[in-house]
């Protein structure tokens, strides 16, 4: 156990689904990040959230759309995704440089 | 912008051996340094960090070294064990730490019996 909760830890969903990721800190970190990890690809950055708010979008496609409802708790939501999208999504969380990750979500998109 | 190249590997040493993963870096500022590790099925663990030149991160025998001369934060560790066996990212971090972790592509490290 990390400190940082992410469910479900698989996911295989058709092009067509809604789904969603849920990733959940209780340490005290003011924020929160979402990566896509792919085979043979850097870890790359999606989403950024400080104090709840959004500061980053790394040009991710509007299929992906987050959601921090409060400094704990961070949301991916999933819909009309592609075979590409598949890949090892991560969260971490951050309070100044100290980083802690999540175990990831595998996603598999049909 | 900022960057990270690494040794991709797969780089596969006998136990008991030297290891060295280099990586160097490319930043707008002054970056906080990371290595960090990733077993099979798991997310990415921190193993060392270094926040300013000429600092020596170290964890579990591992160390590197933050030279800003070379822009380099290569990891060492004197004797390598199977269980070391894994994938090992270099990152950075700029701006106060809370704009995310750049990270390089990863060397994916096999230590033979």
């Amino acid at each position: 156990e990390t400190g940082v909760t992410q469910t479900p830890r698989h996911l295989v969903m058709g092009m067509t689904n809604k789904k969603s990721l849920k990733c959940e800190q209780h340490l005290g970190h003011n924020a929160m990040y979402w990566y896509k990890q792919s085979a043979k690809k850097p870890l790359e950055l999606m989403f950024v959230y400080n104090f709840k708010e959004q500061t980053e979008n790394n040009s991710v496609p509007s299929r992906f759309s987050p959601e921090c409802p409060n400094s704990s708790h961070l949301f991916l939501h999933l819909h009309t995704l592609q075979p590409e999208d598949s890949a090892l999504y991560l969260c971490a969380s951050s309070l100044d440089y100290g980083y802690t990750f999540g175990s990831g979500t595998r996603l598999t998109v049909v | 912008g900022n960057s990270v190249t690494q040794m991709e590997g797969p780089v596969t040493l006998s136990e008991e051996a030297f290891l060295t993963i280099n990586c160097t870096y490319t930043a707008t500022g002054y970056p906080s340094l990371f290595w960090y590790v990733q077993y099979p099925g798991e997310g990415l663990q921190l193993l060392l960090k270094a926040t300013k030149a000429d600092d020596k991160g170290s964890n579990k025998g591992f160390e590197a070294t933050y030279r800003k001369e070379t822009t380099s934060f290569h990891l060492e560790k004197g004797s390598v064990q199977v269980s070391d066996s894994a994938v090992y990212f270099c990152a950075l971090s700029d701006l106060g730490g809370a704009d995310g972790l750049t990270f390089g592509k990863g060397t994916h490290l096999i230590i033979q019996p």
